[in-house]
């Protein structure tokens, strides 16, 4: 149980272009789930916090207007790194809490490459 | 807030034999404590947690951790290892419920690599 899916597993694209990231939960409800950002051999650095049918809530730095996330339904999150440039290029992670849970269950990971 | 170390960036062992993996944190609520493993290029596994209870946990992969409050930390130990252990580890934490939640936000440690040599 607790499974979480990302998809796609990696993408590339051009400078300028956009690029959804989507992360579902496949055997539970989501009622939280999370965004993160990975850099090379460093820890996650949480990006943002979203519950289903609420706007998401940021992390300090992270810029709301150039990393849209929906939490429409209580399997699916998406996040749109819009108009991506090189310094976006990075793993993004994301992970899935139910209501009554205290643990999140972290998708595989999405690699951007943005050239 | 909180915050986590992981006292060690790297640890290299032999196969068989034991490890430890240690993690300290800080925090003004209660909190719960967790374990991760992160493959190459995939996502995060939970190994373990503690949420309340019994201060020795056990998780998967013959991996345990003990809660101890009064030094604020939670080691991670294996008494044998094997060549697929290795890994990144990583200690997370978050408050507790009785400390209100917050959607259980996670703050993780920097990470341990355990490189486990034949």
């Amino acid at each position: 149980g607790a499974v979480v899916s990302q998809h796609p597993s990696w993408v590339i694209c051009k400078s300028g272009t956009s690029v959804k990231i989507e992360c579902r939960s496949l055997d539970f409800q989501a009622t939280t789930m999370f965004w993160y950002r990975q850099f090379p051999k460093q820890s996650l650095m949480l990006m943002a916090t979203s519950n289903e049918g609420s706007k998401a809530t940021y992390e300090q730095g992270v810029e709301k207007d150039k990393f849209l996330i929906n939490h429409a339904s209580l399997t699916l999150s998406t996040l749109t790194v819009t108009s991506a440039h090189p310094e976006d290029s990075s793993f993004y992670i994301c992970s899935a809490r139910e209501w009554y849970q205290e643990t999140q269950y972290f998708g595989p990971g999405t690699r951007l490459l943005v050239l | 807030a909180q915050s986590v170390t992981q006292l060690d960036s790297q640890v290299p062992v032999f196969e068989e034999a034991p490890v430890e993996l240690r993690c300290n944190y800080s925090s003004s609520v209660s909190v719960y404590l967790f374990w991760y493993v992160q493959y190459p290029n995939q996502g995060l596994q939970l190994l373990l947690k503690y949420l309340s209870g019994s201060t020795l946990v056990k998780g998967i992969n013959g991996f345990e951790a003990e809660f101890n409050k009064s030094q604020t930390s939670f080691h991670l130990r294996k008494p044998s290892v094997h060549i697929s252990d290795t890994a990144e580890y990583f200690c997370a934490v978050s408050g507790n419920r009785g400390s209100g939640g917050s959607n259980y936000k996670l703050t993780f440690g920097k990470g341990t690599l355990l490189t486990v040599n034949p």
